[in-house]
């Protein structure tokens, strides 16, 4: 029963280098979501999927782009990074919508400088 | 601008004592809204969903005011293992997908 398993955990690249975060879900959820938590803030939403084969943007897009793999797996790709992109980044996954909780991964740590 | 609003604390609260959290937002017209817990450089977790009715589950209880824009949580006989940062959601005007965090209010339960 892994829920949501997000790669890698801690990650410092340098400005205008790219990479691409993982996540993958075991429980059949359909909506997939990428955040961005800043100290201070509430998190926000950069990208999300509601269903496999649909993306699309969420509050903070800029920067970011994301591929739904297949039903489990929703990748969120920096293509050229910043550093106003350090942050923690969160994926997440839920059955449906209205009433259903986020499950969350554990998040992932990134420095760019 | 700020949708949902949150005091950040942190609230310092010796065990055993009720305290209650207040959240205040804008732009929904949703009927359910959530809290989440979030340990120390952890993932955040459902704690509770809100609904117009309230919701109740041991010793936490949640309230929905509509007409006043505003969600509450209330934890009665705090343990030391309830110190965390509580979220505050709030879908966003209708959308069923996107959600609005609170930046959390930050509760530490002492001895």
């Amino acid at each position: 029963n892994a829920g949501v398993t997000q790669t890698p955990k801690f990650q410092v690249l340098k400005t205008g280098q790219s990479m691409t975060l993982q996540c993958a879900q075991d429980m059949n959820h359909n909506s997939m979501y990428w955040y961005r938590q800043d100290p201070g803030m509430g998190l926000r939403l950069i990208y999300y999927s509601a269903s496999e084969g649909t993306t699309d943007k969420g509050e903070v897009p800029n920067g970011y782009n994301v591929s739904r793999l297949n039903k489990r797996e929703f990748s969120l790709r920096l293509e050229s990074a910043a550093p106003s992109q350090t942050s923690v980044y969160f994926c997440a996954s839920r059955q449906g919508a209205g009433n259903y909780g986020y499950t969350f991964g554990s998040g992932t740590r990134l420095t760019v400088v | 601008r700020k949708e949902v609003e949150q005091d950040p604390g942190p609230f310092n609260v010796p065990e055993g004592a009720t305290v209650a959290f207040n959240c205040t937002y804008s732009n929904s017209a949703s009927q359910s809204f959530f809290w989440y817990r979030q340990d120390c450089r952890k993932e955040p977790k459902l704690l509770m969903s809100v609904y117009s009715s309230g919701n109740e589950d041991g010793r936490f209880t949640a309230q929905l005011n509509r007409a006043s824009q505003y969600i509450s949580l209330l934890i009665r006989d705090s343990k030391l293992s309830d110190s965390a940062t509580y979220l505050c959601v709030v879908p966003f005007r209708d959308s069923n997908y996107q959600l609005i965090w609170g930046a959390g209010t930050k509760l530490i339960i002492k001895p």
